[in-house]
């Protein structure tokens, strides 16, 4: 079964307006943890985001935020005032703490498309 | 956080050669990560490199094709063997940082088999 689950291949924006990210986990692991990353066409992979199984409070960073509900095991990502240079694929993905040495599991990605 | 410069950054190579591939870390870490991304797709980890010990390999990579070297804590080298048009894809190490609260990537190396 697939660890953790971007099911939006593509998604377009306005300039200025907010989006919403998908993604899904599953894990049986009580302590885990969820990070985003933007990749541009260059290849970089860009750390956003990070939110902790036991963080009580949705991670924020600048225009960022993580939309953490974990009863429903999902952390969608939300990109405020999006602007032109976040057009960009982005990838959800899980660390388990059961895992050895800390790997990540990542999802299939999200190109996302800022219009002017 | 921690910077991570990772070169090539991108290279053009001849079926049936090598190419190696390396990753320098701007301060000491224990565990660094091999990840592979073909193109279109996400990222697949090829194999955890420790120092002091042999590199632990995912299931569907083996060593004699991406041998790991990890000289010391800061650096870390995967080479691509016998390379096919296959083994065209980008090729990026990380790092984790902060109680495992960041993980951090080298800028990537594109490789192109030709």
């Amino acid at each position: 079964a697939q660890k953790i689950t971007q099911t939006q291949p593509g998604m377009f924006v306005q300039e200025k307006e907010a989006v919403t990210l998908d993604c899904t986990y599953d894990t049986s692991d009580p302590s885990y943890g969820l990070f985003w990353y933007k990749q541009p066409s260059s290849g970089e992979m860009i750390f956003l985001i990070y939110q902790g199984s036991y963080d009580q409070q949705n991670a924020t960073e600048g225009r960022y935020s993580l939309n953490f509900q974990k009863a429903r095991k999902s952390a969608n990502l939300v990109i405020s005032a999006s602007q032109l240079g976040d057009s960009a694929m982005y990838f959800c993905a899980m660390r388990e703490s059961s895992s050895s040495g800390s790997r990540l599991t990542f999802g299939e990605g999200t190109q996302l498309t800022v219009n002017p | 956080s921690a910077v991570i410069s990772q070169k090539p950054s991108r290279d053009i190579c001849q079926r049936g050669t090598s190419l190696t591939i390396q990753c320098q870390v701007d301060s000491q870490v224990t565990m660094m990560f091999w990840y592979r991304q073909q193109p279109g797709q996400s990222l697949t980890l090829i194999a955890t490199a420790n120092q002091g010990s042999e590199a632990t390999y995912e299931s569907g990579f083996v060593i004699d094709k991406f041998p790991i070297s990890r000289p010391n804590l800061t650096f870390s080298t995967l080479t691509v063997s016998n390379m096919s048009p296959e083994d065209s894809s980008i090729y990026l190490c990380s790092v984790v940082a902060g109680s495992f609260t960041e993980a951090f990537f080298g800028q990537g190396t594109r490789l192109t088999v030709v």
